[in-house]
């Protein structure tokens, strides 16, 4: 079965400063994955994926995310947090064998960018 | 705004009551899947659909539980009797199937449904 962990359940950072959401994933084949950033009382807006290629895949708003293939986790990164960037994370992955389209969601990371 | 867009946004309602969403997907979108979310966790996936079809439905869709997409484009939710514990935030979303290729599931704001 596949599943998503996001071991954190609150990231603090001060604005400017790097900033790391972490995510772990295990699925039985390889994986399609995804950020998307959620703000209060809104729907999920896609940030980046991962479907095949480099491991560094670069999304919206600065954000960047990189796979892992041997420790199955796709951590999304971004050199300099902005204030803006304070949101709900959600890492999510689709297993590519399945029959169905069928994204499955982690927890979710509140990032809080400290001014 | 060619989004996925969502109606109601809020809904209020008392126990045993039926409601019905509605979902508008991205035009050109083949594939449209309903989640639902409760607060402090990430969306739980419901059904989806691809056009017209319903395609598969998850153990969480009880019978009460109730989706269609007539005509392959906008598609209701509704639930019957409802209970408290259907209180959540309830996601549309689409993409475009071609191919074979997955892409990506773009996101409504929701309905957020209180069950008083």
């Amino acid at each position: 079965a596949q599943s998503v962990a996001q071991p954190e359940d609150q990231v603090n950072v001060a604005e400017g400063n790097p900033l790391t959401v972490k995510c772990t994933y295990s699925v039985s084949g390889n994986p399609y994955l995804f950020w998307y950033v959620q703000y209060p009382n809104r729907g999920l807006q896609f940030l980046l994926k991962y479907i095949t290629g480099d491991n560094l895949v670069k999304g919206s708003y600065g954000f960047e995310a990189e796979f892992n293939k041997s420790q199955t986790s796709f951590h999304l990164k971004k050199p300099s947090a902005l204030v803006s960037d304070s949101a709900l994370y959600f890492c999510a992955v689709r297993d590519k064998k399945t029959s169905y389209d069928k994204v499955i969601f982690g927890p979710g990371t509140s990032l809080s960018v400290i001014p | 705004d060619t989004g996925v867009s969502q109606d109601p946004r809020h809904k209020i309602t008392k126990r045993g009551q039926n409601v019905t969403f509605r979902c508008d997907p991205i035009s050109e979108h083949n594939r449209l899947y309903w989640y639902r979310q409760t607060l402090g966790q990430g969306p739980e996936f419901l059904t989806y659909f691809q056009n017209e079809a319903q395609l598969e439905k998850s153990r969480l869709l009880s019978d009460r539980f109730s989706a269609e997409r007539p005509k392959g484009s906008f598609s209701t939710l509704e639930i019957q009797r409802t209970e408290q514990g259907d209180s959540a935030m309830y996601l549309c979303a689409s993409s475009l199937e071609a191919l074979g290729l997955q892409e990506t599931q773009y996101f409504g704001p929701g309905t957020r449904l209180l069950v008083l």
